[in-house]
Protein backbone atom coordinates (compact mmCIF):
# COMPACT_ATOMS: atom_id res chain seq x y z
CA UNK A 1 0.00 0.00 0.00
CA UNK A 2 1.51 3.21 -1.14
CA UNK A 3 2.44 5.45 2.08
CA UNK A 4 2.44 9.37 2.00
CA UNK A 5 4.71 10.89 4.59
CA UNK A 6 4.94 15.10 5.44
CA UNK A 7 7.35 16.88 6.60
CA UNK A 8 8.48 20.62 7.39
CA UNK A 9 9.03 23.13 9.77
CA UNK A 10 6.13 23.28 12.26
CA UNK A 11 6.45 26.84 12.96
CA UNK A 12 6.55 29.94 10.07
CA UNK A 13 6.65 33.81 11.16
CA UNK A 14 4.12 35.94 9.44
CA UNK A 15 4.92 37.08 5.59
CA UNK A 16 7.24 34.61 5.05
CA UNK A 17 7.15 31.37 2.96
CA UNK A 18 5.49 27.59 3.88
CA UNK A 19 7.35 24.86 2.87
CA UNK A 20 6.03 21.15 3.04
CA UNK A 21 7.43 18.41 1.21
CA UNK A 22 5.62 14.68 0.49
CA UNK A 23 7.96 11.64 0.32
CA UNK A 24 5.79 8.95 -1.49
CA UNK A 25 7.19 5.49 -0.86
CA UNK A 26 5.89 1.70 -1.86
CA UNK A 27 4.35 3.17 -5.07
CA UNK A 28 5.33 5.44 -7.85
CA UNK A 29 4.04 8.93 -8.48
CA UNK A 30 4.07 8.68 -11.66
CA UNK A 31 0.01 7.87 -11.44
CA UNK A 32 -2.62 9.96 -10.22
CA UNK A 33 -2.89 13.76 -9.16
CA UNK A 34 -1.36 14.64 -5.61
CA UNK A 35 -3.06 17.05 -3.82
CA UNK A 36 -2.43 19.15 -0.84
CA UNK A 37 -5.25 19.91 1.86
CA UNK A 38 -5.06 21.27 4.90
CA UNK A 39 -7.16 21.84 8.26
CA UNK A 40 -7.46 24.69 10.60
CA UNK A 41 -7.78 23.60 14.05
CA UNK A 42 -11.10 22.74 14.78
CA UNK A 43 -12.45 23.33 11.36
CA UNK A 44 -13.32 22.04 8.06
CA UNK A 45 -10.75 20.67 5.36
CA UNK A 46 -9.49 22.65 2.63
CA UNK A 47 -8.33 21.77 -0.94
CA UNK A 48 -4.93 23.88 -1.80
CA UNK A 49 -4.30 22.55 -5.14
CA UNK A 50 -2.93 19.35 -6.76
CA UNK A 51 -0.02 18.32 -9.30
CA UNK A 52 0.69 16.07 -12.01
CA UNK A 53 3.50 14.35 -12.65
CA UNK A 54 4.37 15.74 -15.37
CA UNK A 55 4.21 19.22 -13.28
CA UNK A 56 0.95 20.63 -14.65
CA UNK A 57 -0.74 21.90 -11.76
CA UNK A 58 -4.62 23.39 -10.57
CA UNK A 59 -4.63 25.65 -7.22
CA UNK A 60 -7.62 26.55 -5.39
CA UNK A 61 -8.48 30.18 -6.56
CA UNK A 62 -9.20 31.30 -3.03
CA UNK A 63 -5.13 31.04 -1.74
CA UNK A 64 -5.15 34.14 -4.91
CA UNK A 65 -1.98 32.95 -6.12
CA UNK A 66 0.02 32.40 -2.90
CA UNK A 67 0.70 29.14 -3.95
CA UNK A 68 3.25 27.07 -5.76
CA UNK A 69 3.77 23.10 -6.23
CA UNK A 70 6.38 20.96 -7.92
CA UNK A 71 7.51 17.35 -8.03
CA UNK A 72 10.89 15.85 -7.89
CA UNK A 73 10.16 12.70 -9.75
CA UNK A 74 13.63 10.84 -8.60
CA UNK A 75 13.01 11.05 -5.40
CA UNK A 76 9.15 10.53 -5.70
CA UNK A 77 8.32 13.87 -3.84
CA UNK A 78 5.45 16.65 -4.21
CA UNK A 79 6.43 20.20 -2.39
CA UNK A 80 4.35 23.02 -1.40
CA UNK A 81 5.51 26.47 -1.23
CA UNK A 82 2.67 28.94 0.31
CA UNK A 83 4.05 32.69 0.33
CA UNK A 84 3.30 35.20 2.59
CA UNK A 85 1.83 33.20 5.46
CA UNK A 86 -0.78 34.91 8.10
CA UNK A 87 -1.94 32.99 11.54
CA UNK A 88 -5.17 32.07 9.55
CA UNK A 89 -2.35 29.70 7.59
CA UNK A 90 -2.20 27.79 10.45
CA UNK A 91 -3.08 24.56 9.74
CA UNK A 92 -3.08 20.67 9.90
CA UNK A 93 -1.63 20.26 6.45
CA UNK A 94 -2.03 16.88 4.27
CA UNK A 95 -1.18 15.06 1.08
CA UNK A 96 -3.13 12.75 -0.29
CA UNK A 97 -3.82 10.92 -3.79
CA UNK A 98 -6.58 11.10 -5.90
CA UNK A 99 -7.67 10.61 -9.52
CA UNK A 100 -9.37 14.03 -11.19
CA UNK A 101 -13.24 13.59 -10.34
CA UNK A 102 -12.69 10.39 -7.65
CA UNK A 103 -11.85 9.83 -4.18
CA UNK A 104 -8.86 10.59 -2.56
CA UNK A 105 -8.30 7.27 -1.59
CA UNK A 106 -4.80 7.89 -0.19
CA UNK A 107 -3.24 10.57 2.61
CA UNK A 108 -0.58 11.06 4.56
CA UNK A 109 -0.70 11.51 8.49
CA UNK A 110 -0.99 15.31 8.03
CA UNK A 111 1.70 17.69 9.53
CA UNK A 112 0.91 20.57 11.98
CA UNK A 113 1.98 24.16 11.32
CA UNK A 114 1.76 27.24 13.42
CA UNK A 115 2.04 30.34 11.89
CA UNK A 116 3.57 32.97 14.75
CA UNK A 117 6.14 35.68 15.36
CA UNK B 1 -14.48 27.48 -4.98
CA UNK B 2 -16.77 24.42 -4.83
CA UNK B 3 -19.61 24.96 -1.86
CA UNK B 4 -20.89 22.08 -0.12
CA UNK B 5 -23.40 22.36 2.52
CA UNK B 6 -23.76 19.89 5.20
CA UNK B 7 -25.19 19.72 8.53
CA UNK B 8 -23.10 20.61 11.46
CA UNK B 9 -23.91 17.79 13.83
CA UNK B 10 -26.26 14.37 13.67
CA UNK B 11 -27.13 12.39 17.00
CA UNK B 12 -28.13 9.19 17.23
CA UNK B 13 -28.75 5.81 19.19
CA UNK B 14 -26.75 2.80 19.30
CA UNK B 15 -28.24 0.30 16.60
CA UNK B 16 -30.22 3.00 14.82
CA UNK B 17 -29.69 4.99 11.40
CA UNK B 18 -28.01 8.18 10.83
CA UNK B 19 -28.24 10.05 7.52
CA UNK B 20 -26.14 12.76 6.38
CA UNK B 21 -27.08 15.00 3.90
CA UNK B 22 -24.82 17.01 1.26
CA UNK B 23 -25.93 19.80 -1.07
CA UNK B 24 -24.22 21.78 -3.83
CA UNK B 25 -24.69 23.09 -7.40
CA UNK B 26 -25.17 20.29 -9.99
CA UNK B 27 -24.00 17.50 -7.57
CA UNK B 28 -25.96 14.95 -9.68
CA UNK B 29 -22.99 15.63 -12.60
CA UNK B 30 -20.44 14.54 -10.46
CA UNK B 31 -18.92 11.60 -8.07
CA UNK B 32 -19.28 12.46 -4.30
CA UNK B 33 -16.93 10.88 -1.54
CA UNK B 34 -17.60 10.88 1.97
CA UNK B 35 -14.98 10.59 4.58
CA UNK B 36 -14.87 9.94 8.62
CA UNK B 37 -12.26 11.44 10.81
CA UNK B 38 -11.84 11.02 14.05
CA UNK B 39 -10.00 13.54 16.60
CA UNK B 40 -6.44 13.90 15.72
CA UNK B 41 -6.32 11.31 12.69
CA UNK B 42 -6.12 11.69 8.99
CA UNK B 43 -9.46 11.10 6.96
CA UNK B 44 -10.63 8.02 5.71
CA UNK B 45 -12.87 7.42 2.59
CA UNK B 46 -15.81 5.24 3.25
CA UNK B 47 -17.78 5.84 0.20
CA UNK B 48 -16.31 6.97 -3.51
CA UNK B 49 -18.32 7.27 -6.61
CA UNK B 50 -21.53 8.73 -4.98
CA UNK B 51 -22.43 4.94 -3.25
CA UNK B 52 -18.86 2.44 -3.54
CA UNK B 53 -17.48 1.33 -0.38
CA UNK B 54 -13.73 0.76 -0.27
CA UNK B 55 -12.33 -2.73 1.09
CA UNK B 56 -12.52 -2.66 4.63
CA UNK B 57 -15.40 -0.14 5.34
CA UNK B 58 -18.28 -1.90 6.40
CA UNK B 59 -21.49 -2.87 5.03
CA UNK B 60 -23.36 0.03 7.52
CA UNK B 61 -21.77 2.41 5.41
CA UNK B 62 -23.78 3.12 2.18
CA UNK B 63 -23.98 6.18 -0.17
CA UNK B 64 -26.54 7.79 -2.43
CA UNK B 65 -26.68 10.94 -4.78
CA UNK B 66 -29.86 12.05 -6.09
CA UNK B 67 -28.10 15.10 -8.22
CA UNK B 68 -30.27 17.65 -5.38
CA UNK B 69 -28.23 16.33 -2.61
CA UNK B 70 -26.08 13.10 -1.50
CA UNK B 71 -26.48 11.26 1.40
CA UNK B 72 -24.60 9.27 3.67
CA UNK B 73 -26.42 6.75 5.70
CA UNK B 74 -24.96 4.43 8.31
CA UNK B 75 -27.15 1.75 9.13
CA UNK B 76 -27.04 0.02 12.94
CA UNK B 77 -24.59 3.03 13.70
CA UNK B 78 -22.09 1.91 16.30
CA UNK B 79 -20.28 3.75 19.05
CA UNK B 80 -17.20 3.45 17.12
CA UNK B 81 -19.19 5.35 14.42
CA UNK B 82 -18.71 8.63 16.25
CA UNK B 83 -16.20 10.82 13.97
CA UNK B 84 -16.60 14.06 12.00
CA UNK B 85 -17.80 12.88 8.50
CA UNK B 86 -17.29 15.01 5.55
CA UNK B 87 -18.31 15.13 1.61
CA UNK B 88 -16.51 15.57 -1.00
CA UNK B 89 -17.00 16.47 -4.84
CA UNK B 90 -15.07 18.12 -7.58
CA UNK B 91 -16.15 21.27 -9.28
CA UNK B 92 -15.30 22.43 -12.88
CA UNK B 93 -11.39 23.49 -11.40
CA UNK B 94 -11.42 23.03 -7.90
CA UNK B 95 -12.34 20.67 -5.24
CA UNK B 96 -14.87 20.95 -2.55
CA UNK B 97 -14.98 19.65 0.38
CA UNK B 98 -18.33 19.91 3.39
CA UNK B 99 -18.03 21.87 6.34
CA UNK B 100 -18.17 18.27 7.90
CA UNK B 101 -21.12 16.65 10.16
CA UNK B 102 -20.31 15.64 13.93
CA UNK B 103 -22.24 12.47 14.64
CA UNK B 104 -22.52 11.27 18.28
CA UNK B 105 -23.61 8.40 18.93
CA UNK B 106 -25.80 8.33 22.14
Amino acid sequence: QVYLQESGPGVVTPSETLSLTCTVSRGSISTYYWSWIRQPPGKGLEWIGYIYFNGYTNYNPSLKGRVIMSVDTTENQISLNLNFVTAADTAVYFCARAEVGDAFDVWGQGTSVTVTS
Amino acid sequence: SYDLTQPPSVSVSPGQTASITCSGEKLGDRYVSWYQQKPGQSPVVVIYQDNKRPSGIPERFSGSNSGISATLTISGTQTVDEADYFCQAWGSTTVGFGGGTKVTVL
